[in-house]
Formats: structure tokens, sequence, C-alpha cells
């Protein structure tokens, strides 16, 4: 079983959907939680970071997490064709590293 | 002020041959993570150095894979006698701190093509 499941689409919606991804773990020791987004053939950048429990939002991205039930999620309201990517979840166990454990991907294309 | 940079971007190699990719972190970093990432896979880590050291190996294949970050220069990400298994994506990452509070910054990536 993988530390980190995560679905890997490709998940199509039209522009203006609202658009849900998720992850699930399996190691109740991660501590951080993070989603990256990563544009084809290009490095992956942070989309959004949080430690506890519950949601967080920047803009049109809200990110939640359920420690409970191990599962974290991705929200993108009013999706655009520019938010056509693959998107990766990622955790870690915090303290004196930064290494991540990361998601295989969910690749989101927006129809215009 | 420029990101992480990595190069070559696109490196191709014979089986047996050596590879060798550079990671430049942004300025200021002095901790650098090296991923890599398979077609279909999620990124993988491999190492995690600070400057003149290795700090966390435990990605790494055992044999042919090492990772140097000296006080002056890139770090390198060295594969000798490269096998058609190495062909992937090898992603650098800085950070300005080595903990949790650090946020990674990634390059664009290595990608390696093992004929």
């Amino acid at each position: 079983q993988k530390e980190v499941e995560q679905d890997p689409g490709p998940l199509s919606v039209p522009e203006g959907a609202i658009v849900s991804l998720n992850c699930t773990y399996s190691n109740s020791a991660f501590q951080y939680f993070m989603w990256y987004r990563q544009y084809s053939r290009k490095g992956p950048e942070l989309l959004m970071y949080t430690y506890s429990s519950g949601n967080k939002e920047d803009g049109r991205f809200t990110a939640q997490v359920d420690k409970s039930s191990k599962y974290i999620s991705l929200f993108i309201r009013d999706s655009q064709p520019s938010d056509s990517a693959t998107y990766l979840c990622a955790m870690n166990y915090g303290g004196a590293t930064n290494k991540l454990i990361f998601g295989t991907g969910t690749l989101l294309a927006v129809q215009p | 002020n420029a990101g992480v940079m990595q190069n070559p971007r696109h490196l191709v190699r014979r089986r047996g041959q050596e590879a060798r990719l550079r990671c430049s972190p942004m300025k200021g970093h002095s901790h650098v993570y090296w991923y890599r990432q398979l077609p279909e896979e999620g990124l993988k880590f491999m190492v995690y150095l600070q400057k003149e050291n290795i700090i966390d190996e435990s990605g790494m294949p055992k044999e042919r894979f090492s990772a140097e970050f000296p006080k002056e220069g890139p770090s390198i990400l060295r594969i000798q006698q490269v096998v058609r298994g190495d062909s992937a994506a090898y992603f650098c990452a800085s950070s300005l701190t080595g903990d949790t509070t650090g946020e990674l910054f990634f390059g664009e990536g290595s990608r390696l093509t093992v004929l």
C-alpha cells in the first residue's frame, strides 16, 4: 500500500466549474500537508500549505485536511483554462527535515 | 531574483555512460533536495543536502547514484553506468531553512533519457 494515494485522473471539467481533488494517506504521523501545481514540462509550485485539520482558503483555492480520516482535499472555485495542470498532494512528518512524500498527481483539464 | 536553476534540461545517454545533473539553488538557500519523477508516478525523494553535507540519503539507490553540494558551486547528482530504468525527470528543490517551515522551490527539472 502506498503511503499517499491520489486518483491520477484525468479529470475534465468545463470552465467555471468547482473542482475537487483528493488524497488519502495511511501514516498518521504526517504533520504538514501541501498541494503543488505542476504544468507540463515544468517544476512543481506550491499552492497551499496546511498543518492542522480544517480549511484554509486562498483566493479561488481551498485546502481541507481531515486528520481523523487521513484525507485531504483541494477545491478550486470558478475554474479557468489556466488551471489545467497536474495537481500533486504532498505531506511530511514535521521536525528538522522538509522531506516530502508526494501523491502521484491528478491531471486536470479545464475546457473553455 | 533567479529561481532554482537546473541543467542540462535534457540529457541523452547510452547505457553504461555517466550522467551529471547540476542544480543551483535560489540565492541565499543552502538546503537542496533532489527528487525523481518516473513516468506515471509522483515525485520520489532521493537526497537532502546542506552545504558540504549529506543530511538524508534514504531515497538514493544504493549503487551508481551519488550527490554532492560543495562549498562553492552547484549541487550535482551523478549517475554512473546508467540503465534504461534511470530514464526520468530529476527535480531539484531548495529552501531557506531545512525544516518544515521552509517552502521548497523547485527547478524545472532535468530530463534524462537512456538509450
